[in-house]
């Protein structure tokens, strides 16, 4: 069973508009969260990342929610631009290996 | 700039082939991944090493094994290539299992194809 779940294969965005992708998890036991972003024939590079003691990290147009009672994060990416477009991977851990969403793929239309 | 290096960013094989994939990271990270993402199944842990000469399986081993004689070196071997093993294939490393600022750094990929 999915320890990491990303319900949302893709998601289309107007350019300038939010763009809101989602990720769920299962173990309460996880303490660090990451967002990878990928775009094609390129490996994926680190985006943004928050720690379970904090519930939003900001870095530009980039937001992390984490909310630990609904076991749930989610990345906010405000405004969107189509450069933006790509696959976005969360990530998760303890002391283990980080553990892997399947991805959402962002598509922004100018 | 710290870098995680595979040698080929495209391959084509045959099938029955004995394929090397190769990974060299420069930030002397004790911890090496390999991955595997096809569309739909998001990344697939297949081997990880957390030292020289030290490996362990993930979660889709069959078909592969690896190598980690050098630290700085993390190398995927194919024994028999079949078309299913036909992917893109990322590598990756950290400086502690798992959680951390930042991560895993990937490197830029391997897109093999098996004819």
């Amino acid at each position: 069973d999915q320890q990491v779940k990303q319900n949302s294969p893709s998601l289309s965005v107007q350019e300038g508009r939010i763009s809101i992708l989602n990720c769920d998890y299962t173990n309460s036991m996880f303490d660090y969260f990451l967002w990878y972003k990928k775009y094609p024939a390129e490996g994926p590079t680190f985006l943004i990342s928050i720690s379970s003691i904090k519930d939003k990290n900001e870095d530009g147009r980039f937001t992390v929610f984490l909310n630990k009672s609904a076991k749930h994060l989610s990345l906010h990416i405000v405004p969107s631009q189509p450069g933006d477009s790509a696959v976005y991977f969360c990530a998760t851990g303890s002391q283990g290996n980080l553990i892997f969403g399947k991805g959402t793929k962002l598509s922004v239309k100018p | 700039d710290v870098k995680v290096t595979q040698s080929s960013r495209y391959l084509v094989k045959r099938t029955g082939e004995k394929v090397f994939l190769e990974c060299v990271q420069d930030m002397d990270h004790e911890n090496m991944f390999w991955y595997r993402q096809d569309p739909g199944l998001g990344l697939r842990l297949i081997y990880f090493s957390y030292d020289v000469k030290m490996k362990e399986k993930g979660d889709i081993p069959e078909g592969y094994s690896v190598s980690r004689e050098k630290k700085e070196r993390f190398s995927l071997i194919l024994e028999s290539a079949s078309t299913n093993q036909t992917s893109m294939y990322l590598c990756a490393s950290s400086l502690q299992a798992g959680t951390g600022r930042g991560g895993y750094t990937f490197g830029s990929g391997t897109r093999l194809t098996v004819v």
